[in-house]
């Protein structure tokens, strides 16, 4: 199946600074890219969908200027977590997709542990 | 509001018995569903999809039941082995803006040799 890669599998960072998470889609080209967070015990929460090349649409409730999300290109996404704080501290996943109404492949996840 | 519904956060079953794991929706603009299986600190990783044009998809030991009227699907896992054992998420997306996918909150799945 398709390969996504996300970087870093594990962060840790103190309070106030800021965080980018990289997904790459390694074998395809991804036109349409999720981010999800899951805090433990908990499913899998979207936050934002991306399009190559137009802005980001978030979900109710999602800090748009706290989550930075770029889409340069067909086969990378970036999350930039800003001005981290101990309660964004979660297990944040990505995913890609062709096609609209295809299966998602879903990165390794990245654990964030603000301090 | 939940879209998908995953009512039973827990499920044990025997090896070699049948694993069945249910999900409801809500929204009658889904037509497009999936199964993920997921382990601690790893991403999802996909096991069967069914469009909602079909009411059942099979491969090898997993099956997905779709039944549009009830907006109730299942899967169902024959014989069910230890390696099994993780959290299963429903999820579905459609023909709304943006065709986001929206997951289930997930049903774990022990399977006890």
């Amino acid at each position: 199946g398709a390969v996504v890669s996300q970087h870093p599998s594990r962060v840790i960072c103190k309070s106030g600074t800021s965080v980018k998470i990289e997904c790459r889609s390694l074998d395809f080209q991804a036109t349409t890219m999720f981010w999800y967070r899951q805090f433990p015990k908990q499913s899998l929460m979207l936050m934002a969908t991306s399009n190559e090349g137009s802005k980001a649409t978030y979900e109710q409730g999602v800090e748009k200027d706290k989550f930075l999300i770029n889409h340069a290109s067909l086969t990378l996404s970036t999350l930039t977590v800003t001005s981290a704080h101990p309660e964004d501290s979660s297990f944040y996943i990505c995913s890609a997709r062709v096609r609209s109404n295809e299966k998602l492949f879903f990165g390794s996840g990245t654990q964030l542990s603000v301090l | 509001d939940q879209q998908v519904k995953q009512n039973s956060p827990s499920l044990s079953v025997q090896e070699g018995r049948i694993s069945i794991l249910n999900c409801d929706y809500t929204n009658s603009m889904f037509d497009y569903f999936l199964w993920y299986k997921k382990y601690p600190a790893e991403g999802p990783t996909f096991l069967i999809s069914i469009s909602s044009i079909k009411d059942k998809n099979e491969d090898g030991r997993f099956t997905v039941f779709l039944n549009k009227s009830a907006k109730h699907l299942s899967l169902h896992i024959v014989p069910s082995q230890p390696g099994d054992s993780a959290v299963y998420f429903c999820a579905a997306s459609g023909r709304t803006s943006y065709d986001k996918v929206i997951f289930g909150p997930g049903t774990s799945l022990s399977v006890i040799p």
